[in-house]
């Protein structure tokens, strides 16, 4: 069993649709979680950190954690086509991923239709 | 503007050849990290540096050797020990801080491919 297992999509939506983006873990030391966005051919850019359990919401984005299902979630309100990226989550067991210890997900890939 | 800068943004490589790519920042951070990102593969950790002249192997280093003699910079060389080099090379970089909001934050990225 992989550390991080993560549905590589693609995932097409029409715009305005909730999205829903999901990754599960084996470890259970993980207590620290990553989504990143990617666009195309650019470098990964950090969208929402949450430590240990619980909901973090910013903007249109929320971001959840249920440590007792190693289940992380990635919601996306009001989607946009400016949304159409690829999602990677990460995580962590020690502090914010120093050390070389973040284990990334392969991604999926999002595509917002207008 | 505070960032990560990678250069060149493409690489081409010859037969038995050993490139370099360069990896600057300007965020003060005391951690580097290199990464590959294959398609289907995510992103495979080369090497890391916590600190100015000390550096550690990470999943994927065979082939590739790195230096880290300015805090400010992480150059990473492909040798041509390394058999299938083709791919997008990601440099990030971390404060290094004891702290819960502590992450990496990445360039823009290096694509790497065999001539």
């Amino acid at each position: 069993q992989k550390e991080v297992e993560q549905d590589p999509g693609p995932l097409s939506v029409p715009e305005g649709a909730i999205v829903s983006l999901n990754c599960t873990y084996s470890n259970s030391a993980f207590q620290y979680f990553m989504w990143y966005r990617q666009y195309s051919r650019k470098g990964p850019e950090l969208l929402m950190y949450t430590y240990s359990s619980g909901n973090k919401e910013d903007g249109r984005f929320t971001a959840q954690v249920d440590k007792s299902s190693k289940y992380i979630s990635l919601f996306i309100r009001d989607s946009q086509p400016s949304d159409s990226a690829t999602y990677l989550c990460a995580m962590s067991a020690s502090y914010g991923g120093s050390q070389g210890n973040l284990i990334f997900g392969k991604g999926t890939k999002l595509s917002v239709k207008p | 503007d505070g960032g990560i800068t990678q250069s060149p943004k493409y690489l081409f490589r010859k037969e038995g050849q050993n490139v370099t790519l360069s990896c600057e920042q300007n965020l003060n951070h005391d951690a580097m990290y290199w990464y590959r990102q294959d398609p289907g593969q995510g992103l495979r950790l080369i090497y890391y540096s916590q600190i100015v002249n000390d550096f550690q192997k990470g999943d994927i280093a065979e082939g590739y050797s790195v230096s880290r003699e300015k805090k400010e910079s992480f150059p990473l060389t492909v040798t041509s020990a390394q058999k299938n080099p083709t791919a997008f090379y990601l440099c990030a970089s971390s404060s290094g801080a004891v702290s819960h909001q502590e992450t990496q934050y990445f360039g823009p990225g290096t694509r790497l491919l065999v001539l």
